[in-house]
């Protein structure tokens, strides 16, 4: 099955850190740009992070830039997302998707995971 | 950075009813605009990309317009499924999502 599951979450203190984790299944991940979307409680959605499929490239949202690191391992099938210096406003569901084309730069998002849930609060 | 507003942000319809929503871009971002649809507790669904373009398994009364800095999703006749929010996201650079509008029962 063709599926992306998110795990890491949980509730962290404020200035705390977190790694997530993203494991791909069902489909060729190495050739796949990927990418970390969030949404606050009750609200829109956020684009985070995006790392093309040999890690050539990184691109992050100004409010996670020098907080926030993508990588990815594709001997693992996996996507990590490494959070540092955690605010209460970092509090969300993180999810991971991928790009649909495959070895596009940028792209539409057509496979996500179902999220994971950071707690930022003390 | 390209900065995305959706308009309504709450649209009240009827099953059967034509919606459209709109999406404005505050730099031309070409046709690289797709489209999501969300429900409560679950992740996106790609309806659209490329503006106009509709994923594979996507109802046909989904359809995208647009190019530039103004866009529009319109469901044709709404069905029972299609209470939701919606989202248009940039892929010009970076990508950038709308705020979100809500489709719900008048």
């Amino acid at each position: 099955e063709v599926q992306l599951v998110e795990s890491g979450g949980g509730l962290v203190k404020p200035g705390g850190s977190l790694r997530l984790s993203c494991a791909a299944s069902g489909f060729t991940f190495r050739s796949y740009s990927m990418n970390w979307v969030r949404q606050a409680p009750g609200k829109g959605l956020e684009w985070v992070s995006s790392i093309s499929s040999s890690s050539s490239y990184v691109l992050e949202a100004d409010s996670v830039k020098g907080r926030f690191t993508v990588s990815r391992d594709n001997t693992k099938n996996s996507l990590y997302l490494q959070m540092n210096s955690l605010r209460a406003e970092d509090t969300a569901v993180y999810f991971c998707a991928r790009d649909r084309i495959v070895g596009a730069t940028l792209e539409a998002f057509d496979l996500w995971g179902q999220g994971t849930m950071v707690t930022v609060s003390s | 950075d390209i900065q995305m507003s959706q308009s309504p942000s709450t649209l009240s319809a009827s099953v059967g009813d034509r919606v459209t929503i709109t999406c404005r871009a505050s730099q031309s971002v070409g046709s690289w605009l797709a489209w999501y649809q969300q429900k409560p507790g679950r992740a996106p669904k790609l309806l659209i990309y490329k503006a106009s373009s509709l994923e594979s398994g996507v109802p046909s009364r989904f359809s995208g317009s647009g190019s530039g800095t103004e866009f529009t999703l319109t469901i044709s006749s709404l069905q029972p499924d299609d209470f939701a929010t919606y989202y248009c996201q940039q892929y010009h650079s970076y990508g950038t999502f709308g705020q979100g509008t809500k489709v719900e029962m008048k």
